[in-house]
């Protein structure tokens, strides 16, 4: 399978405890980007990373969320001192392409549950 | 206002009709503009895109731009059941590559 992977598929923590979600983009796709989606919502926009740069983060990632891109390829999210209303289905995607004609392709998602 | 504004649904039409999504956005700037269709508990799988007024073809689907009214449409062709889904929406604004979405369309082709 050649598309974007996601690792673990959900993931069930008690509050207060830290996560670290794992993406692997397309082979040649250059950009990764990380989402997250609760019920009945789109995806919201996190952060993305060209190659090892991140260059864009939202105001919606706090202190306690962090991403890693370190050699260009895997990406990491972490997020630290989980609270309830982090519950969410997190999406990476990737892309490559000029910025008009660039199409981003999702992973399945990673499941978290806070209790 | 929402950035990205979507009619939540459910919009039901039978098999083998034409369903009509709309999506209406509120930045001027905006520069490609994207269909996804999400099943229950998957992820959004991409449709289409298209960053030039006027119409897009692919097989059963073709997307509608209008920058003037800032508006953008999917239609489906010959409806099936299996099309029953999530339609999400989504824009690239100017100078930015992030995807904002809407909230999405669900839709129900009734057999």
């Amino acid at each position: 399978d050649t598309g974007v992977s996601q690792d673990p598929r959900h993931k069930i923590t008690k509050r207060g405890q830290n996560v670290t979600f794992r993406c692997d983009p397309i082979s040649e796709h250059n950009r990764l980007y990380w989402y997250r989606q609760t019920l009945g919502q789109g995806p919201e926009f996190l952060t993305y990373f060209q190659n090892e740069a991140q260059l864009e983060k939202s105001r919606l990632l706090s202190d306690r969320f962090s991403a890693e891109r370190p050699k260009g390829s895997f990406s990491t999210l972490e997020i630290q001192r989980t609270e309830q209303g982090d519950s969410a289905m997190y999406l990476c995607a990737s892309s490559q392409g000029s910025p008009v004609e660039e199409t981003q392709y999702f992973g399945p998602g990673t499941r978290l549950l806070v209790l | 206002q929402k950035e990205v504004e979507q009619n939540s649904g459910p919009l039901s039409v039978p098999e083998g009709a034409i369903a009509s999504l709309n999506c209406t956005y509120s930045d001027r700037g905006s520069q490609s503009f994207f269909w996804y269709r999400q099943y229950s508990g998957k992820s959004p799988e991409l449709i289409m895109f298209i960053y030039s007024n006027g119409d897009k073809e692919d097989g059963r689907f073709t997307a509608q731009l209008n920058k003037a009214s800032q508006y953008v449409s999917l239609l489906i062709r010959d409806s099936q059941p299996s099309d029953s889904a999530t339609y999400l929406c989504a824009v690239t604004g100017a100078g930015r590559r992030a995807l904002t979405f809407g909230s999405g369309t669900r839709l129900q082709v009734q057999p």
